[in-house]
């Protein structure tokens, strides 16, 4: 997979609960991003980071935020879980200027996230 | 209208068919253009990768970019089983840019 993982891969929670998805790239990227995933809609861009502490919001960005404090690890948190975002949650990378991969994106297995 | 439109389908073809899988677009500043290949309950997968109008050939996928029409396509020759995935094509005006997805189409090659 590219050196990008997701944890968890399953998840079952309850409305109103936080929940935190992990994202773990060995690639050195600059650029990460979180997909959410849903029949009929694609794949919708919620947030995305461009460096350390570098981060800014995508199309359906409300109920989510994010962190980077590491290259190697992006993270996604639903502040208190609804059932609107049940979906599957894709994790990606992308490597900076010079690097000769400037505007692939390569993306994780997924997150199949189920908020009762 | 969207940025990006893919064909729904889903579309059935016999082992053997050729293929062909087109998105077309809206945004003229796009330059970059990419098929993913995402298997049933996977993430998705880098296809094909091309810069501006053209052919990419690569084993038994050709990518092909026609901007003057706002057209891209996948071919498929002698599809087999393994094919069937769900294709989605994206694209991109640039490194800073961020990626727009078409829809995404799901293949099936009938045995």
């Amino acid at each position: 997979d590219a050196g990008i993982t997701q944890s968890p891969r399953h998840k079952v929670t309850e409305t109103g609960t936080p929940v935190t998805l992990r994202c773990h790239q060995t690639e050195n990227h600059r650029y990460m991003y979180w997909y959410r995933q849903d029949p009929g809609h694609g794949l919708r861009l919620i947030h995305y980071s461009y460096g350390v502490k570098d981060t800014d919001k995508g199309e359906v960005s409300d109920g989510y935020s994010v962190s980077r404090s590491k290259t190697e690890d992006f993270l996604l948190t639903l502040e208190s879980a609804t059932s609107s975002q049940t979906s599957v949650y894709f994790c990606a990378m992308k490597g900076g200027p010079g690097t000769g991969e400037e505007n692939e994106q390569y993306f994780g297995p997924g997150t199949r996230l189920t908020v009762t | 209208q969207k940025e990006v439109e893919q064909d729904p389908g889903p579309l059935s073809v016999p082992e053997g068919a050729i293929v062909s899988l087109n998105c077309t677009y809206s945004n003229s500043a796009f330059q970059y253009f990419m098929w993913y290949r995402q298997y049933s309950r996977k993430g998705p997968e880098l296809l094909m990768y091309t810069y501006s109008s053209g052919n990419k050939e690569d084993g038994r996928f050709t990518a092909q970019v026609d901007k003057s029409s706002k057209y891209i396509s996948l071919f498929i020759r002698d599809s087999q089983p393994s094919d069937s995935a769900t294709y989605l094509c994206a694209m991109s005006a640039g490194a800073n840019s961020k990626l727009t997805f078409g829809k995404g189409i799901t293949l099936s090659v009938r045995p």
